[in-house]
């Protein structure tokens, strides 16, 4: 069935360096990847998203990039604040069931000041 | 816009009691509400898809007669844990779709509900 790995599982980094976090999926039908991010206890948050006909998207210190071919996509934080800190999940939707999104495991991400 | 509220935001219950959870999209229809459990430190997994007027679909392993989902308007989904036991402790979000808008395919998330079964 379909599956998303995601990695890694933890990361720290310092205040102002960038994080980089890696997806990989198995249905090559797969159209949507949004990136969620979950701070402690609340409800997870669309931070980006990028489709299938584009390879890379900007927002402001956020970029996710896609790479159909292999299957890969990332999300880059650039010049990391504390309040980054959270759990981020990505995820992909298959074009053949759109109703579904299969997440990724999860990467918590800490920046420290 | 695009807000998704979850009521309660979290609850104690006895072994073998009956709990419901209410998921309400505020600000607009949603036409798909999904559930899923989350387990700490752990992924989403969902639980079932529910298309308003229409029977859930549940994934692979979970109980349906266990897990009892009703979508029977547009803006309310209602998840009830029948029969309760300490393993059903988790934390239940609810997440809504419309497909009424450009970005219909976005799932916007409920606040979640911590469930405790003693």
């Amino acid at each position: 069935g379909e599956n998303v790995e995601q990695h890694p599982s933890t990361l720290s980094v310092q205040e102002g360096d960038s994080a980089v976090i890696k997806c990989t999926y198995s249905d090559s039908a797969s159209n949507y990847f949004p990136w969620y991010k979950q701070e402690l206890g609340k409800r997870p948050q669309l931070i980006i998203d990028i489709r299938s006909n584009v390879g890379e998207k900007k927002d402001q210190r956020i970029a996710v990039t896609l790479n159909k071919t292999a299957k890969h996509f990332s999300l880059h934080i650039t010049e990391t604040q504390p309040e980054d800190s959270a759990v981020y999940f990505c995820a992909a939707r298959s074009l053949y069931n759109t109703d579904k999104l299969i997440f990724g495991t999860g990467t918590r991400l800490q920046v420290f000041p | 816009g695009a807000v998704v509220s979850q009521h309660p935001s979290w609850v104690i219950c006895k072994s073998g009691t009956s709990v419901k959870i209410e998921c309400r999209s505020l600000d607009f229809q949603a036409t798909t509400m999904f559930w899923y459990r989350q387990f700490p430190k752990q992924s989403l997994m969902l639980m079932a898809t529910s298309n308003e007027g229409s029977k859930a679909t549940y994934e692979q392993g979970v109980e349906k007669d266990k897990f009892l989902i009703n979508h029977a308007s547009l803006t309310l989904s209602t998840l009830t844990v029948t029969s309760a036991h300490p393993e059903d402790s988790s934390f239940y979000i609810c997440s809504a779709r419309t497909l009424y808008d450009p970005r219909g395919e976005t799932q916007y998330f409920g606040p979640g509900t911590r469930l405790l079964v003693l």
